[in-house]
């Protein structure tokens, strides 16, 4: 089993939909996770923090699930300018006093008109 | 402003030379990485550095290598035994050693294409 895994999708979504991605990690001591976006050709930037009590920002919604070892993002009212790659993170403690960053392979969404 | 700093941003190299790829930050971050990444595909960390004179490999480390004498700094060289070279490198860095909750900030990447 791989130790982070994502729907590749891709997802092709009118505008203003919602969108749910879930990413499973394989690795229970798994201790942080978040979501990157990356926009074609571009490096990812951080889109959010995933928390246990499952966090929100403004359109997004980001939640853990500890005990199914999964994480999920929820996109409503999708926009045009959703359209990229979301990549799911996880932070795992290697020893010696450092983590370790697992990238998921992404999912790609597209939003149409 | 600060920042990660990739150069250059494309690049590319005859089969047989080796090539260095820079990475520069001025954040202050403990941590730095080099991933590599292909068409449709995610992610694979190559090598990582947790402090100055010190460094690990990722997953496809073989036909690279790195430095970090310098905080700021983790050059990565592409040598002639990388088999596949040609892909999408991203450097990235985070802050203190040990910090689980930190995000890593991504400089904007080198595209090397062998020819």
């Amino acid at each position: 089993r791989k130790e982070v895994e994502q729907d590749p999708g891709p997802f092709n979504v009118p505008e203003g939909a919602t969108v749910a991605f879930n990413c499973t990690y394989s690795n229970s001591a798994s201790q942080s996770f978040f979501w990157y976006r990356q926009d074609c050709r571009k490096e990812p930037k951080l889109l959010m923090s995933v928390y246990s009590s499952g966090n929100e920002d403004g359109r997004f919604t980001a939640q853990l699930n500890r005990a199914s070892q999964y994480i999920s993002l929820l996109i409503r009212d999708s926009k045009l300018s959703d359209s990229a790659t979301y990549l799911c993170v996880v932070v795992l403690y290697s020893g010696a006093g450092s983590y370790q960053l697992t990238f998921g392979k992404g999912t790609k969404l597209s939003v149409i008109p | 402003d600060g920042g990660i700093t990739q150069s250059p941003k494309y690049l590319f190299r005859k089969e047989g030379q080796n090539v260095t790829l820079s990475c520069e930050q001025n954040l202050n971050h403990d941590a730095m990485y080099w991933y590599r990444q292909d068409p449709g595909q995610g992610l694979r960390l190559i090598y990582y550095s947790q402090i100055v004179n010190d460094f690990q490999k990722g997953d496809i480390a073989e036909g690279y290598s790195v430095s970090r004498e310098k905080k700021e700094s983790f050059p990565l060289t592409v040598t002639s035994a990388q088999k596949n070279p040609t892909a999408f490198y991203l450097c990235a860095s985070s802050p203190r050693l040990g910090s689980m909750n930190t995000e890593a900030f991504f400089g904007q990447g080198t595209r090397l294409t062998v020819v």
